[in-house]
């Protein structure tokens, strides 16, 4: 079965830090990765995608992706955090089942909780 | 943010009530979505429509009944709800739907059934 997984409900990290926010799949053949961002009281706002080429993707707000083909996983990334980073991020992976219209598959959502 | 707008922000309905949400958006683009969204749960994909065309529905109770009359309108008609049905649901647009290019979402629906 297709699926997106985002092990972590939640992931805290001191202003200045480096973070990380992860996720592994599971699909047939090469995969379509996303990822998205929810602001209080907003709708998701996408970030970065993965098609094909470089294995890191470059995205908005200085977010950035690594692509790992042998660990089937597209974490999230961005060198020095910030305040405002704080939100809810959702990795979706591209329905690569046969027969299927190739809907996104949302993860669950993790929870980053960036602190002064 | 204005890209796609939903209509109410906010709803309470009884259970006998009929309500419908409205999305529409401003982008030009050609596939329009309803999800679900509850909490400590994935997004539950709903509704698809493609230039207009039903082309996914994903298992949804037909108490909820979607309406796309052009690719920049999208209706949720609601009758008969649960409280198990109260969600924020989300509207979203694409250029073509497949899973290829982004999404867009609105900001949301806060629907309460009371």
């Amino acid at each position: 079965a297709q699926s997106v997984a985002q092990p972590e409900d939640q992931v805290n990290v001191a202003e200045g830090n480096p973070l990380t926010v992860k996720c592994t799949y599971s699909v047939s053949g090469n995969p379509y990765l996303f990822w998205y961002v929810q602001y209080p009281n907003r709708g998701l706002q996408f970030l970065l995608k993965y098609i094909t080429g470089d294995n890191l993707v470059k995205g908005s707000y200085g977010f950035e992706a690594e692509f790992n083909k042998s660990q089937t996983s597209f974490h999230l990334k961005k060198p020095s955090a910030l305040v405002s980073d704080s939100a809810l991020y959702f990795c979706a992976v591209r329905d690569m089942a046969a027969g299927s219209q190739g809907n996104l598959i949302f993860g669950k959502g993790t929870k980053l909780s960036v602190k002064p | 943010e204005t890209g796609v707008t939903q209509t109410p922000r906010h709803l309470v309905m009884g259970m006998t009530n009929k309500k419908s949400l409205k999305c529409e958006q401003h982008l030009g683009h050609n596939a329009m979505y309803w999800y679900k969204q509850s909490a400590k749960k994935p997004l539950e994909l709903m509704f698809v429509y493609n230039f207009k065309e039903q082309t996914e529905n994903n298992s949804v109770p037909s108490r909820f009944s979607p309406e796309c009359p052009n690719s920049s309108h999208l209706f949720l008609h609601l009758h008969t709800l649960q409280p198990e049905d109260s969600a924020l649901y989300l509207c979203a647009s694409s250029q073509a739907s497949g899973g290829f290019n982004e999404q867009f979402f609105g900001p949301g629906t806060r629907l309460t059934v009371l």
